[in-house]
């Protein structure tokens, strides 16, 4: 069974510096993979999406992530954070095929975002 | 309006009693989805539609069961709620995801905060 871990589960952050969330996951085959964010008090909006092609994948809000097979990792980056970037952030991993993927959530990392 | 609104937003409620979450979209997607988030857990599925005519289990779904009643329409019942149902409930929508992306984007709705005393 495909898994997702998010080690980190708070990160704080400077506002202007630059930011790095880890996602490592566990399936057979080539996953799907999606970044998702919550704001308090929200539903969780997507991020950005990886499925095939280019391993560096830009999503909204200036966000960035990157597939590495090798590593099994899909980490979200964004070069300079902004305050209203404070939010939980998850990973997720979907299995199955194309149209339809059951998805697998991490645990989230809270991103706290320091003046 | 809300693409996808969940009502109610917040409900305490009494062990025993039967509750109902209800979902409506206006997405105009035929696929629907009840997750359950738990601090330190994330989301976790608890049944999925893809129309009317078709549910499906999720990893979680003792406790629960599911209406499909309209395309538009998926709700959620605890038959009896019991205190460790207390969680944060959201619904969600997707198409069919066909196509080269083939990646099956979630619309979420805001969720719904029920408590178990």
């Amino acid at each position: 069974a495909q898994s997702v871990t998010q080690p980190d589960i708070h990160i704080t952050v400077s506002e202007g510096a630059s930011l790095e969330l880890r996602c490592n996951y566990s399936y057979g085959a080539t996953p799907y993979l999606f970044w998702y964010v919550q704001s308090p008090g929200q539903g969780l909006q997507l991020l950005l999406k990886y499925f095939s092609g280019d391993t560096l994948v830009q999503g909204i809000k200036g966000f960035e992530a990157e597939f590495k097979r090798s590593q099994s990792s899909f980490n979200l980056r964004k070069p300079s954070v902004h305050w209203s970037d404070a939010a939980e952030y998850f990973c997720a991993v979907g299995r199955g095929n194309t149209g339809f993927q059951k998805l697998v959530f991490g645990t989230g990392t809270r991103l706290l975002v320091s003046p | 309006d809300a693409d996808v609104t969940q009502t109610p937003r917040n409900r305490i409620t009494k062990t025993g009693k039967r509750i109902m979450l209800e979902c409506s979209q206006t997405k105009g997607h035929d696929r629907m989805y009840w997750y359950r988030q738990d601090p330190g857990l994330g989301l976790r599925l608890i049944y999925y539609s893809f129309d009317v005519k078709d549910i499906n289990k999720g990893e979680i779904s003792d406790g629960y069961s599911v209406s499909r009643q309209a395309q538009a329409k998926f709700s959620l019942s605890l038959e009896s709620a019991i205190p460790n149902q207390t969680a944060l409930y959201f619904c969600a929508t997707s198409d069919l995801g066909n196509g080269h992306s083939g990646a099956n984007v979630l619309t979420f709705g805001a969720g719904s905060r029920l408590t178990v005393l």
